[in-house]
C-alpha cells in the first residue's frame, strides 16, 4: 500500500528566508501524481504545486519548487522568500487511480 | 467559476439528530470526493463518485453515514443519526482529472 510520510510536525522560518518541507512516500507503482496542498487557518485546502512522476524536470510556482527525487521517493518543497502569509499546514499527497494518500502534514510558522 | 460550494459553513446540533451538508462542485468536474477531516485522524477520505455513480464508498465509517449524488451538480453526505465523535470538518472536493480543488469544507460540532 502507498503511504505518506512528513517527518517534521513543524518547522519555522524568519520572513523573507528560505525553507524546506520533507516528504517521502513509498509506492510499487511507476506512474503517479504528487502534489503539495496548503491549508492555512482558515482551514481551506489550495494546492500549491504538483509532479508528475514521468516528468524529470522539478516543479516550479512562482516562490514554490520541489525537489522531486523519483529513486529516493523523495519530494520535498522549498519556499524561497518565505512570507506572513504562507503561514499554514502544508499536506504532501500522493495521487493515483483517483485517490488521495495524504501525510500527517506540517506546520510552518513564519518568523517577523 | 465560483469553486466547489459546500454549506452549511458550520453546523451545530444535538446528538441524535440528522445532519445533511450539502456540495456543489465544479461545473463540468466528473468526479466527487466527500474527506472528514480531525486532529486525531487527519484526513479521510469517505467517499467518492465518478460521473455521479458511489465508485469506493469504503471510506464510509458506519452505516449512519450515507452520501448522493443526484446529479452532476450537486451531492449530500447525510448522518443519521448524529454522534458526538462525528464532530469534524467535513469537506467536499471536485477534480476533472487528478487535481482535486476544495470546498471551504463545514465544520459540524456535534453536542
Amino acid at each position: 500500500a502507498q503511504t505518506v510520510t512528513q517527518s517534521q510536525p513543524e518547522m519555522s522560518v524568519q520572513e523573507a528566508e528560505t525553507v524546506t518541507l520533507s516528504c517521502t512516500y513509498d509506492t510499487s507503482e511507476s506512474d503517479y501524481y504528487l502534489f503539495w496542498y496548503k491549508q492555512p487557518p482558515s482551514r481551506q485546502m489550495i494546492l500549491v504545486i504538483r509532479q508528475e512522476a514521468y516528468k524529470q524536470q522539478n516543479a516550479t510556482e512562482n516562490r514554490f519548487s520541489v525537489n522531486f527525487q523519483k529513486a529516493a521517493k523523495s519530494f520535498s518543497l522549498k519556499i524561497s522568500d518565505s512570507q506572513l502569509g504562507d503561514a499554514a499546514m502544508y499536506f504532501c499527497a500522493y495521487e493515483s487511480n483517483y485517490q488521495l494518500i495524504w501525510g500527517a502534514g506540517t506546520k510552518l510558522i513564519i518568523k517577523p | 467559476d465560483a469553486g466547489v460550494i459546500q454549506s452549511p459553513r458550520h453546523e451545530v446540533t444535538e446528538m441524535g439528530q440528522e445532519v445533511t451538508l450539502r456540495c456543489k462542485p465544479i461545473s463540468g468536474h466528473n468526479s466527487l470526493f466527500w474527506y472528514r477531516q480531525t486532529m486525531m485522524r487527519g484526513l479521510e477520505l469517505l467517499i467518492y463518485f465518478n460521473n455521479n455513480v458511489p465508485i469506493d464508498d469504503s471510506g464510509m465509517p458506519e452505516d449512519r453515514f450515507s452520501a448522493k449524488m443526484p446529479n452532476a451538480s450537486f451531492s449530500t453526505l447525510k448522518i443519521q443519526p448524529s454522534e458526538p465523535r462525528d464532530s469534524a470538518v467535513y469537506f467536499c472536493a471536485s477534480s476533472y482529472y487528478n487535481e482535486q480543488f476544495f470546498g471551504p469544507g463545514t465544520r459540524l460540532t456535534v453536542l
